[in-house]
C-alpha cells in the first residue's frame, strides 16, 4: 500500500454548505489527484497537483477548489454544495519517477 | 477529447475459464495505460501499466496487451477464480502531470 488515507469517510451535507475532503499521502510523493466517480461516468479527473502550492484544473473542476500546503496533504473544497456533487470522492498519488497512481479508499458524499 | 470504452460492461464465467477484458480508447497518442481492479466500496489497485512502447505486460496469471495504432487493449486473465470477482477499469495516460480518462468498467463475477 501506498500510505494514502482520505477523511472523512462518509459525510452528509446540506446544499449551500462549504464541505472539504482531506487526503493524506506519507510516501512523499509528488503528484497527487482527485477524482470523482459516478454510475455511467467512470472516474473522472477534478483538479491534481504536480507540487506543493502547484495545482490546475482536471475535467470537472467547476464548483471546486483545491490547496496543497504541504507534500503529504491535499484538500478539495466543495465552495457550495450542490446535489450533482454527490459522489464518492478518490484521492491518488504518484512519485516524480514513477506513472502508476496509487489509491485512496474514498469518500461518499451526499448532499441533500 | 480522449474516450475510453470497455466491453462488456460485465460478465459472469464459471471457475477456471480463461476471459478476455476489452478496452478502446479514441486517440492514439498515450503515454501508457493502466489496468486496475476496484473491489466493491474500495479504492483501486493497479494491476498493469503498459507503457506506450510496449506491445504486453504480465503479472501471474494477467497478461495485457496494447495495440496503440488501432486504440485497443485487453487484459487476458487465466484460470479464473472467485476471487477475481471485481469491476475491471482501464484508463489511458495522455503524458500531462499523468492525467488519466478512465473507461466506465468491466464488472466480472466468477462462479464456483
Amino acid at each position: 500500500d501506498a500510505g494514502i488515507t482520505q477523511s472523512p469517510r462518509h459525510k452528509v451535507t446540506e446544499t449551500g454548505t462549504p464541505v472539504t475532503l482531506r487526503c493524506h499521502q506519507t510516501e512523499n510523493h509528488r503528484y497527487m489527484y482527485w477524482y470523482r466517480q459516478d454510475p455511467g461516468h467512470g472516474l473522472r479527473l477534478i483538479h491534481y497537483s504536480y507540487g506543493v502550492k502547484d495545482t490546475d484544473k482536471g475535467e470537472v473542476s467547476d464548483g471546486y477548489s483545491v490547496s496543497r500546503s504541504k507534500t503529504e496533504d491535499f484538500l478539495l473544497t466543495l465552495e457550495s454544495a450542490t446535489s450533482s456533487q454527490t459522489s464518492v470522492y478518490f484521492c491518488a498519488s504518484r512519485p516524480g519517477q514513477s506513472y502508476e497512481q496509487y489509491f485512496g479508499p474514498g469518500t461518499r458524499l451526499t448532499v441533500t | 477529447k480522449q474516450e475510453v470504452t470497455q466491453i462488456p460492461a460485465a460478465l459472469s464465467v464459471p471457475e477456471g475459464e480463461n476471459l478476455v477484458l476489452n478496452c478502446s480508447f479514441t486517440d492514439s497518442a498515450i503515454y501508457n495505460l493502466q489496468w486496475f481492479r476496484q473491489d466493491p466500496g474500495k479504492g483501486l489497485t493497479s494491476l498493469l501499466l503498459i507503457q506506450s512502447s510496449q506491445r504486453e505486460q504480465t503479472s501471474g496469471r494477467l497478461n495485457a496487451s496494447l495495440d496503440k495504432s488501432s486504440g485497443r487493449s485487453t487484459l487476458y486473465i487465466a484460470a479464473s477464480q472467485p476471487g477475481d470477482s471485481a469491476t475491471y477499469l482501464c484508463a489511458v495516460d495522455t503524458g500531462t502531470a499523468s492525467k488519466l480518462t478512465f473507461g466506465t468498467g468491466t464488472r466480472l463475477q466468477v462462479t464456483l
